[in-house]
């Protein structure tokens, strides 16, 4: 079956715009996971969804950073007034419900903030 | 305490040679430790899976050995390939949600 996809795969935009990343998740999976990826680190946690509900925020850097998630499928990441250090890769993952460990990623939307 | 150290940063290894990752932790209710290979411009794939209740598991060419009393786990790919070339990247997990991931290791196979 599909992947995860992610949408777009390049962003480019001017400092201070705002930015929607897509998320669509494996069928079937009920929970998604946010991460993002700085250039040459690690993976760095944003936040998740189980179901259309956010148990965990915590790794959202700012409130210019938001989440949602409708119908138990599509999450769209926002990012308000992007500054420079926004520019990173964005990464999705999908599991079959919050709990399961095994997360599967899509392939990240690299953004770049100029 | 939500760190995961990882070393090496990078590592070069001749073909059909052993590679080994390391990865530390402090935090004690970690309960599953992935391991993830990543090509560029892709994301993070699933390579190989532990949980604290076992020393070792294999999978083909790769194994993860863990210790607990050490709060240390390895990855050795056995037999390395060029196609492994890849960054690898340790996480942890305790509760099956969010992921901590270590820093990565970039692993060049030499033909």
């Amino acid at each position: 079956g599909a992947g995860v996809s992610q949408s777009p795969s390049n962003k480019v935009t001017e400092k201070g715009k705002d930015v929607e990343l897509r998320c669509d998740p494996i069928s079937g999976h009920t929970a998604l996971y946010w991460y993002r990826q700085r250039l040459g680190q690690g993976l760095e946690f944003l936040i998740y969804f189980q179901g259309n509900s956010a148990p965990d925020k915590s790794g959202l850097p700012s409130d210019r950073f938001s989440a949602e998630r409708t119908g138990e499928s599509v999450s769209t990441l926002t990012i308000q007034r992007t500054q420079q250090e926004d520019s990173a890769v964005y990464l999705c993952a999908s599991s079959l419900w919050a709990g399961s460990y095994e997360q599967y990623f899509g392939p990240g939307t690299r953004l770049t903030v100029t | 305490q939500q760190q995961v150290k990882q070393s090496p940063q990078s590592l070069i290894v001749q073909k059909g040679g052993i590679s080994i990752i390391n990865c530390a932790y402090e935090n004690t209710a970690f309960d599953y430790f992935p391991w993830y290979q990543q090509f560029p411009g892709k994301g993070p794939a699933l390579l190989i899976a532990i949980r604290p209740d076992v020393s070792e598991k294999k999978e083909g060419r790769f194994t993860i050995s863990f210790n607990k009393s050490a709060k240390q786990f390895s990855l050795h790919i056995m037999d390395s390939q060029p196609g492994d070339s890849a960054t690898y990247f340790c996480a942890a997990s305790n509760s099956g949600n969010k992921l901590v991931f270590g820093a990565g290791t970039i692993l060049r196979v030499k033909s």
